[in-house]
């Protein structure tokens, strides 16, 4: 399967624990997406990459979030200091160089976080 | 605020029927994207369309889009148990979803 990977699927984690979710994305996509989903709520876009260059941040992203794209491949996104307003289930998406700024977006399974 | 906004919030019909959504959005847009989600996992793209686009079709799927309104509408044909999800419209780069829509295709 080469498609969007997340890893891993769910996490439990106690208020204060810092978590780290990675995303493998589509090989050939440059860009990439984290969003974070709460129940019964769509995607909210979290942050924006193309290649290693991280060129958007959501206000949503508290200074408590950092995401990174090392090489240009996978990304991880780290949240410190854990609170339960954090629990939801953070989304990676992909998508390839294009001259659109709008093209499809390939998603991943997601990330399940539930913080106790 | 969210960009799309999906009506109804749920919609529960029996198997063979058709299911029609709609999507409103605030701003211009270079198109307009639907997904669908299964319970608790992640999404799927379903179909694209373009600002200069009115209407798309894709297997049992079929897209309107109207700029002057700023709205949307999905139309699933011939509904299956298997469409039952969460379908969303969403906009922009930096997509931007609304709430969805709950379909329920009961057998």
């Amino acid at each position: 399967d080469t498609g969007v990977s997340q890893d891993p699927r769910h996490k439990i984690t106690k208020r204060g624990q810092n978590v780290t979710f990675r995303c493998d994305p589509i090989s050939e996509h440059n860009r990439l997406y984290w969003y974070r989903q709460t129940l019964g709520q769509g995607p909210e876009f979290l942050t924006y990459f193309q290649n290693e260059a991280q060129l958007e941040k959501s206000r949503l992203l508290s200074d408590r979030f950092s995401a990174e794209r090392p090489k240009g491949s996978f990304s991880t996104l780290e949240i410190q200091r854990t609170e339960q307003g954090d629990s939801a289930m953070y989304l990676c998406a992909s998508s390839p160089p294009s001259g659109s700024p709008a093209d499809t977006q390939y998603f991943g399974p997601g990330t399940r976080l539930t913080v106790l | 605020s969210q960009q799309g906004e999906e009506d109804p919030q749920a919609l529960s019909i029996q198997e063979g029927e058709n299911a029609t959504m709609n999507c409103s959005y605030k701003t211009s847009i270079n198109n307009l994207q639907w997904y669908r989600q299964n319970s608790g996992r992640g999404l799927v793209h379903l179909i694209l369309i373009r600002s200069n686009e009115r209407e798309k079709h894709s297997g049992r799927l079929r897209v309107t889009l109207d700029t002057s309104k700023k709205s949307s509408s999905l139309l699933i044909t011939a509904s299956r148990a298997a469409d039952t999800a969460s379908y969303f419209c969403a906009s922009g780069s930096r997509l931007t979803f609304g709430e969805g829509t709950q379909l329920t295709v009961n057998p």
